[in-house]
């Protein structure tokens, strides 16, 4: 167990819908990354926080957005869902600000049909 | 650019026998570089970074700047290590860049 979680593991929704997805970092890290995982497309980064404050941008469509909170929790919030929004999305967390190890969470499976 | 290229998706080997996952990138300044590996139901996890120098479970990764790639090695593969490789570059962002992935399958 690396200590990351994300809630919830599968999700399951239909296309033009809003869902979110909550990722608690190791106890102590202050960096968060977002990934998205397709099989055409490897792991794609996404979004990076530290500290409640953002700090790289990837690939991430406009009709999502992150944040992270005080307590270091981040949340993506992913909206008009599409088909091709299918995949498997991960957590990530490490101690510092840059090319740190990462700890990786389980991912959360999400399914737009 | 900054892109990671893992030209196999899948590479099969028998047991013992050597085994070389490739891994090569495209960057600009001074790489770093990692190798993650996610085994059957388990989390995506570290294996070895360049700058440790360091060979963990039998491999070993050399950073080869003149010809932009860091190939991850093992003299004799194990049946445990069947499972899914990836190269990573530290970004200029300071986030990791994956490759694509080589799907490791030991035979015994």
């Amino acid at each position: 167990d690396s200590g990351v979680t994300q809630t919830p593991k599968h999700l399951i929704t239909a296309t033009g819908q809003r869902v979110t997805l909550r990722c608690s970092p190791r106890s102590g890290d202050l960096s968060v990354y977002w990934y998205q995982q397709s099989l055409d497309q490897g792991l794609q980064f996404l979004i990076q926080y530290y500290n409640g404050e953002e700090r790289a941008k990837g690939n991430i469509l406009e009709r999502f957005s992150a944040q992270q909170f005080p307590d270091l929790h981040s949340e993506l919030n992913l909206s008009s869902l599409e088909l091709g929004d299918s995949a498997l999305y991960f957590c990530a967390s490490s101690a510092g600000l840059r090319n740190e190890k990462l700890f990786f969470g389980s991912g959360t499976q999400l399914s737009v049909l | 650019a900054q892109r990671v290229t893992q030209p196999e998706k899948l590479l099969s080997v028998f047991k013992g026998a050597p085994v070389e996952l490739k891994c090569n990138y495209s960057y600009s300044g001074s790489p770093e570089l990692f190798w993650y590996v996610q085994y059957s139901r388990q989390r995506l996890q570290l294996l070895l970074r360049h700058i440790s120098r360091e060979s963990i479970k039998g491999f070993t990764a050399d950073l080869n700047k003149g010809e932009t790639s860091f190939h991850l090695k093992k003299p004799f593969a194990q049946e445990e290590d069947s499972a899914m490789y990836y190269c990573a570059l530290g970004g200029s962002q300071g986030n990791l860049i994956f490759g694509k992935g080589t799907k490791l399958s030991v035979k015994p």
